[in-house]
């Protein structure tokens, strides 16, 4: 199976603040990466689906980047309603692994 | 509008068996493989079974391989999974879910709960 790990598994950071959080494959899995916010009593919605691509309704602020292991999440300005927790998703094979999670809190 | 509505989770006893229902609407559901996935209380997300679109494959992770039965009866647009010999480390909310590129649909998930 594929292990993914995620970097850091907590932050704190303040309305505005550009946040970044990665996501480390442990074998390639070229661009098959996605990501997800989850806030709590809720279903994980995905943000950003073959590493890069933005889903629909998905505010622009939210980025990926990446590809083979090495990939990267971007917030280039908090918002107060991105306070959750993210975790990345391999979907290049079956078990579609995910990353133990990052939680977003307030500074 | 897309909806997938888990149903089935409670509380059972360790040994016991449960049975979780999902129902598909708003997408064509026979054309999209389906997964469940697990979350237990205050831990991150765990895949825990797939099965294709038809039905013919099927995988499960190993901690509930041999356990646990995925199945879906397309003409009813519903998705199942059969839990067998539950542990209390079973103890989680139940999610199904398709992820397929942009097409990801979620449901709200059904809590389950195994204690004595």
């Amino acid at each position: 199976d594929i292990q993914m790990t995620q970097s850091p598994s907590s932050l704190s950071a303040s309305v505005g603040d550009r946040v970044t959080i990665t996501c480390r494959a442990s074998q390639s899995i070229s661009s098959y990466l996605n990501w997800y916010q989850q806030k709590p009593g809720k279903a994980p919605n995905l943000l950003i689906y073959a590493a890069s691509s933005l889903q629909s309704g998905v505010p622009s602020r939210f980025s990926g980047s990446g590809s083979g292991t090495d990939f990267t999440l971007t917030i280039s300005s908090l918002q107060p309603e991105d306070f959750a927790t993210y975790y990345c998703q391999q979907s290049y094979n079956t078990p579609r692994t995910f990353g133990q999670g990052t939680k977003v809190e307030i500074k | 509008e897309v909806q997938l509505v888990e149903s089935g989770g409670g509380l059972v006893q360790p040994g016991g068996s449960l049975r979780l229902s999902c129902a598909a609407s708003g997408f064509t559901f026979s054309s999209y493989a389906m997964n469940w996935v697990r979350q237990a209380p205050g831990k991150g997300l765990e895949w825990v079974s797939y099965i294709s679109s038809g039905g013919a494959t099927v995988y499960y992770a190993d901690s509930v391989k041999g356990r646990f039965t995925i199945s879906r009866d397309n003409a009813k647009n519903s998705l199942f999974l059969q839990m067998n010999s539950l542990r209390d480390e079973d103890t989680a909310v139940y999610y199904c879910a398709t992820f397929t590129g942009m097409t990801n649909y979620w449901g709200q998930g059904t809590l389950v709960t195994v204690s004595s």
